[in-house]
């Protein structure tokens, strides 16, 4: 069975500090990863799609990477803003047809 | 370009009531797929569809039926309501069956079984 972990659940930063966002999963035989956002009571938005055979992503401030050795994606966002504020989840993609979720990162920019 | 469009948004149900929870999306999408979020338990996947015609069992499907006669549309029925099935519901679809390409989500529905 995947696991997918987000650690830690929350996060509370200040404005302007990089954001670092952890995922880990415990199959290494990963499709691909995706990062999404969730703003409350919305759908999710997605983020950055990393291929198995990528090493990471790159969208304006966010940078994704992917370290299939280890299990491990890191979501950055660089000089965070008040509007950043979110949930972030990660999903892992394997050859069955579903994406399997972390929990998600709840993040607060606070002004 | 409206993309992933769920409908109802809000939906308050009996315990043994049925409904169908709408979906459709206009990308031309092979792949649909049916997810339930819970808190502290993330999304689970109920249903999913490669293509018209073709549906398949996720990690909870117990309660649920599917169907895809058409690409645009993948509704969710639930047959007797249950408490157990007070959740938000997310339709997500995907150009590539394999889940190799961006996944898009609609805004969801919250629905409450009293």
């Amino acid at each position: 069975k995947q696991e997918v972990t987000q650690i830690p659940a929350a996060l509370s930063v200040p404005e302007g500090e990089n954001l670092v966002l952890n995922c880990s999963f415990t199959d290494s035989a990963i499709y691909n990863l995706q990062w999404f956002r969730q703003d409350p009571g919305k759908g999710l938005t997605s983020l950055l799609l990393i291929q198995s055979s990528q090493r990471e992503q790159t969208s304006g401030r966010l940078n994704a990477s992917l370290d299939k050795s280890s299990g491990r994606s890191t979501l950055y966002i660089a000089a965070s803003q008040p509007g950043d504020s979110a949930t972030y989840l990660c999903a892992g993609s394997y050859n069955d047809y579903k994406l399997s979720f972390g929990a998600g990162t709840t993040v607060t920019v606070r002004a | 370009n409206a993309g992933v469009t769920q409908t109802p948004k809000f939906q308050v149900l009996k315990t043994g009531q049925s409904m169908t929870l709408q979906c459709a999306q206009d990308m031309n999408h092979e792949y649909m797929s049916w997810y339930r979020q819970d808190p502290g338990m993330g999304l689970r996947l109920i249903h999913y569809s490669v293509g018209a015609g073709i549906t398949d069992q996720g990690e909870v499907p117990n309660g649920y039926n599917v169907s895809r006669s058409t690409t645009e549309d993948f509704p969710l029925r639930l047959l007797s309501a249950a408490p157990s099935q007070t959740s938000v519901y997310f339709c997500a679809s995907s150009y590539s069956r394999h889940m190799n390409t961006e996944a898009f989500f609609g805004q969801g529905t919250r629905l409450t079984v009293v």
